[in-house]
């Protein structure tokens, strides 16, 4: 049980590339949700997915996009980088309604994103 | 506009103190309230308080729910240069979390 894993862990990329941060977990959770972490800011949700075929945005967004096709992978995708995207950038899953515990999420390790 | 608000935002004590953190809210539809600690990864759970679980205790670590003060607190006795970290208060809303800006904790031995 690897729980959430995140790929890569460091990134460089020039203004203006694209590229796909993956996250996936083997807990059968249907809850998965994307943030960066700036500091002095904690953690700001970008976009988050209740299942399979099922996602929307949180509090930031803007260029990023993210699909859920299956229930184990939540791939975030950045559309043309730009220097304020440099964050650290945490996936995270939940348990299903129901259990009691849908609000606690586990974190995958992180990816640290530097935009040049 | 839902916010949560912890404070201190850092924290230095000596090993052996006991601490209090706090974590204060603005959430419409409060369903839960999470404590989280960030060393150099990713947060990991600690607590969750709910209407109906005001009061949770792990080791020398404890927090309390009061929902008429709409805050919590964070209290750990006893430190060690292990509890050094950022403490993440959190609170849920649909399947939400809303997220403070965290307390930074040093301890020093």
């Amino acid at each position: 049980n690897a729980g959430v894993t995140q790929t890569p862990k460091f990134q460089v990329l020039k203004t203006g590339q694209s590229m796909t941060l993956q996250c996936a977990q083997d807990m059968n959770h249907e809850y998965m949700s994307w943030y960066r972490q700036d500091p002095g800011m904690g953690l700001r949700l970008i976009h988050y997915s209740v299942g399979a075929g099922i996602t929307d945005q949180g509090e930031v967004p803007n260029g990023y996009n993210v699909s859920r096709s299956t229930t184990e992978d939540f791939p975030l995708r950045l559309l043309s980088a730009a220097p304020s995207q440099t964050s650290v950038y945490f996936c995270a899953s939940s348990p299903p309604p129901g259990a009691g515990r849908t609000h606690e999420q586990y974190f995958g390790p992180g990816t640290r994103l530097t935009v040049t | 506009e839902d916010k949560v608000v912890q404070s201190p935002l850092s924290l230095v004590v000596h090993e052996g103190d006991t601490v209090t953190l706090n974590c204060s809210y603005e959430v419409t539809n409060f369903r839960s309230l999470l404590w989280y600690k960030q060393e150099k990864k990713a947060p990991t759970f600690l607590f969750m308080l709910t209407s109906s679980g005001i009061e949770k205790k792990s080791g020398r670590l404890s927090s309390i729910l009061d929902k008429k003060e709409l805050s919590s607190i964070l209290n750990i006795t006893a430190t060690q240069t292990g509890d050094s970290a950022i403490y993440l208060c959190a609170v849920g809303w649909s399947y939400q979390l809303i997220w403070g800006a965290g307390t930074k904790l040093i301890i020093k031995p």
